[in-house]
């Protein structure tokens, strides 16, 4: 089983270039979340989605996009990269409105801007 | 409002003594309680949570965890840890009126030989 997927592993950006973060998710899930994990300070919710073609804003969802065109795939974009979106990006996926269900976390996309 | 504390940065233990992370929680209401381990260059993996009942939970690789209501608190344990538990650990919380799953910044274990 794959579980969460996530393409890119690492990418190097300039200030100012857009790229997207794909994730994929074989489990089935309703729910899929974008996060950005810095040092010292855990994981930050950027965006999230509740199913299939929704979003919702997260903790720090400026200079993010999302979308979610089907149930198994969740995009995060970003459309003019800045240094302080350097970090390591999370995805993660819960199967349904049962909040006691644990999510299930890709391996991260290490993104650098310089 | 919903949060986590978790109040040590890093948390050294020789191998085979006991471990333990500390978890503080602020929500309204009951909450679910998770705690996640993450080792280098992986995603978070789910350990354990707490949802109701017993207050002592147990989880995958001899984990457990003890909910205490009066205390606000969701400490890991581990009754003799092992070089290989060194990882990032952390505790999460979710009220069951939210959709957000609320982290603490992080406890760094490392079990030396």
């Amino acid at each position: 089983n794959a579980g969460v997927t996530q393409t890119p592993k690492f990418r190097v950006l300039k200030t100012g270039q857009s790229m997207t973060l794909l994730c994929a998710q074989d489990m089935n899930h309703e729910y899929m979340y974008w996060y950005r994990q810095d040092p010292g300070m855990g994981l930050r919710l950027i965006h999230y989605s509740v199913g299939e073609g929704t979003t919702a804003k997260g903790e720090v969802p400026d200079g993010y996009n999302v979308s979610r065109l089907k149930k198994q795939n969740f995009l995060l974009g970003l459309e003019s990269a800045a240094p302080s979106q350097t970090s390591v990006y999370f995805c993660a996926s819960r199967r349904d409105t049962l909040r006691h269900q644990p999510q299930h976390f890709g391996d991260g996309t290490r993104l650098s801007i310089l | 409002a919903q949060s986590v504390a978790q109040p040590e940065d890093q948390v050294n233990v020789a191998e085979g003594n006991p471990l333990t992370v500390k978890c503080t929680y602020s929500v309204s209401g009951n909450p679910y309680l998770f705690w996640y381990v993450q080792y280098p260059n992986r995603g978070l993996q789910f350990l354990l949570k707490y949802i109701t009942g017993d207050n002592l939970v147990k989880g995958s690789y001899g984990f457990e965890a003890e909910f205490n209501k009066s205390q606000t608190s969701f400490h890991l344990k581990k009754p003799s840890a092992l070089v290989s538990d060194s990882a990032l650990y952390f505790c999460a919380v979710i009220s069951r009126g939210n959709n957000r799953l609320a982290f603490g910044k992080g406890n760094q274990v490392v079990v030396i030989p």
